[in-house]
């Protein structure tokens, strides 16, 4: 079974802090995706990863980078965390892009 | 862009009961796929439907892939509380991104 693990459950941070989400799946996939969900908007794609150094942008890059130095890792970054960005992070991976995902258990991050 | 739709956004069921949820894409899809979401946890994927007209059945839960790949749904027979969840569809956009619809929430009675 695909496992993947994002490095915290729950986090708490401040407004202008830089902030990290870890992300790391054990199956060789050559893609992964970070999004938010937020009530009653669903799942909107952050970034993406096609490849190690490779990242695209999803629907909402603003205010977020994204760095994938290793295949098996992929790491979220608020460069600057404001309150809006309080929500719930999701990481995934497929094998194949437009393929099925494979979603870790979520970071759910407050910015006070 | 591609966009995917989903009807009903909730759905209360009587426990036993049946119900369906529909998807609906803006665009021909190469697939779809449903993933189920219990409340606390995360997405996880159920199935995926490649052939025009294709039907899957996992026990009580049938999926349904359109005639002209445009749509789909999932049936649920004899609805039971670990049904509870909701229930996303999501299809492959031109550039490979999948786009999720909002999901039906669905919410059962004892």
């Amino acid at each position: 079974d695909v496992k993947v693990t994002q490095s915290s459950r729950y986090l708490v941070k401040r407004t202008g802090e830089k902030v990290f989400l870890e992300c790391v799946q054990d199956m060789d996939h050559e893609n992964m995706f970070w999004y938010r969900q937020d009530p009653g908007l669903g799942l909107r794609l952050i970034y993406f990863s096609y490849d190690v150094k490779m990242k695209e942008k999803g629907d909402i890059p603003e205010g977020y980078s994204v760095s994938r130095e290793k295949k098996e890792r992929f790491s979220l970054i608020l460069e600057s965390a404001s309150t809006n960005q309080t929500s719930m992070y999701l990481c995934a991976s497929s094998l194949g892009l437009g393929q099925p995902q494979h979603f870790g258990d979520g970071t759910r991050l407050s910015i006070l | 862009g591609q966009q995917v739709m989903q009807i009903p956004q909730y759905q209360h069921v009587q426990e036993g009961e049946d119900f369906t949820t529909y998807c609906n894409s803006s665009t021909t899809l190469s697939n779809i796929q449903w993933y189920k979401q219990r409340p606390g946890g995360h997405p996880v994927f159920l199935i995926q439907l490649v052939k025009s007209g294709e039907v899957k059945k996992q026990k009580r839960l049938t999926f349904q892939f359109g005639e002209a790949k445009k749509n789909s749904s999932l049936h649920i027979t004899a609805t039971q509380t670990t049904d509870v969840g909701t229930y996303f569809c999501a299809g492959p956009s031109n550039d490979y991104k999948l786009s999720f619809g909002a999901g039906t929430t669905v919410t059962v009675r004892a």
